[in-house]
């Protein structure tokens, strides 16, 4: 089944600590991209990736790394998560400009 | 820079009846791609339909469609025959086709309820 995953989908962390998301798809999208939803504001795009190594800043990228070594797989690093990073994340793939495939999304709480 | 505006913030409509959700966008750029997603309180996004800014024919997926005018730069989405399971909150956005950065922009949603 062709998909994206994210995990966790819930997480509640406290300020400061380092945490990961991941995300894989396995429909050999060459474009990934992560976004984040906050009421209100709709989705806003935080990092994307065109290819293997190639990884670009979106809207918000403020305090988010990203790294794409394999085409799978696309991690989002909060190295220091702060309440204000508190959100809702999505994952999506896509081949470029094509349709996105949306991940499950995961619910982060910084507290 | 590419706009999405959706205003109407939330609709409500009778089961069974169809409805139509507002989608103005600005954009200079000649090649585009509009979609719609729909988000339920599950939260997941779920791709609905897509039109692309040279297709002539408006896009049809089932018992959605999208009324493409370019001129005036609206892409609507119209559900016909309502079902309870669409109320959702739905998300207009647009992509550039060709040509530079691929981040697509989204409008801030319109909240969905279907009476029954």
């Amino acid at each position: 089944e062709a998909q994206v995953t994210q995990n966790p989908r819930y997480l509640i962390t406290v300020t400061g600590k380092k945490l990961t998301v991941t995300c894989s798809q396995n429909m050999n999208h060459e474009y990934m991209s992560w976004y984040r939803q906050d009421p209100g504001l709709g989705l806003r795009q935080i990092y994307y990736s065109m290819n293997v190594e190639v990884t670009d800043k979106g809207d918000v990228p403020e305090g988010y790394k990203v790294s794409r070594k394999e085409k799978r797989n696309f991690p989002l690093i909060l190295e220091s998560p702060s309440p204000n990073q508190t959100s809702l994340y999505f994952c999506a793939s896509s081949f470029p400009p094509d349709t996105q495939y949306f991940g499950p999304g995961t619910r982060l709480t910084v507290l | 820079a590419q706009k999405i505006t959706q205003t109407q913030p939330g609709m409500f409509v009778q089961e069974k009846e169809a409805v139509t959700l507002d989608c103005t966008y600005d954009t200079s750029d000649q090649s585009y791609g509009l979609f719609w997603y729909k988000q339920p309180s599950s939260g997941e996004m779920i791709f609905l339909i897509y039109q692309g800014s040279y297709d002539e024919q408006n896009a049809t997926e089932g018992r959605y469609s999208l009324n493409f005018q370019k001129a005036r730069k609206s892409a609507n989405l119209v559900i016909s025959a309502s079902q309870l399971g669409d109320s959702a909150m739905y998300f207009c956005a647009m992509r550039r086709i060709s040509g530079g950065s691929y981040i697509p922009t989204f409008g801030r949603g319109t909240s969905l309820i279907v009476h029954p």
